[in-house]
């Protein structure tokens, strides 16, 4: 079973500070890895990606930082916003090198930010 | 352009009746996904097509899921003989080929069955 593991199930920061999750990954075959956001009643919105070729990768206060030898990848939001209160998930898919793009996903984080 | 979109938005069924749900892609994606969200089973594969054809179908959780697209553009997903397990938010997502890794998700629709 290709899986992505994801922690923590749910995270509260203050505002301004810093929200970090985790994800890992065991099919070495995955080669590209999206974060996604979602509010409530709304669908994923494709947030940042990364592929295995890098190891850091940042669009605003959003970075994703991956580990390929440790087959981890988390995503940081840095200054975090009450505004980012939303679910968090990541993913995995072997598109890029023809293993097709259907995405694995984690089981999604629960973000609150706190005034 | 416009995003994915999906109708219904929400849809309440009996058990043991049919369904019929679409998705109508981002203008000029060829390859559309299908996935479902349910609190138990979190966020899952279905199927995709690329153009008309579904190479990918190992999502479908039976065979009272069937997929289809015609014309390279709208696709319906189709549940019969619906069960309650089947309840969950089923999300379209499409992208510009096999090739473009880059998904893009419609609103989803919420389906009960009670």
């Amino acid at each position: 079973q290709q899986q992505v593991k994801q922690s923590p199930q749910s995270l509260i920061v203050q505002k301004g500070g810093i929200s970090i999750i985790n994800c890992a990954y065991e099919n070495t075959a995955f080669d590209y890895f999206p974060w996604y956001q979602q509010f409530p009643g709304k669908g994923p919105a494709l947030l940042i990606a990364i592929r295995p070729d890098v190891s850091e990768k940042k669009e605003g206060r959003f970075t994703i930082s991956f580990n390929k030898s440790a087959k981890q990848f988390s995503l940081h939001i840095m200054d975090s916003q009450p505004g980012d209160s939303a679910t968090y998930f990541c993913a995995a898919s072997s598109g890029l090198t023809g293993g097709g793009n259907k995405l694995t996903f984690g089981t999604g984080t629960q973000l609150k930010v706190e005034l | 352009g416009a995003g994915v979109s999906q109708s219904p938005s929400n849809k309440v069924t009996e058990k043991g009746k049919d369904v019929e749900l679409r998705c109508d892609p981002i203008s000029g994606h060829t390859a559309l996904y299908w996935y479902r969200q349910s609190l138990g089973q979190g966020l899952e594969f279905l199927i995709y097509f690329q153009g008309n054809s579904a190479p990918d179908k190992s999502g479908l959780p039976s065979d009272r899921f069937s997929a289809e697209r015609t014309g390279g553009s709208v696709s319906t997903l189709t549940i019969q003989r619906t069960q309650q397990e089947d309840s969950a938010v089923y999300l379209c997502a499409s992208s510009l080929g096999l090739s473009a890794v880059e998904q893009y998700f419609g609103p989803g629709t919420r389906l009960t069955v009670t």
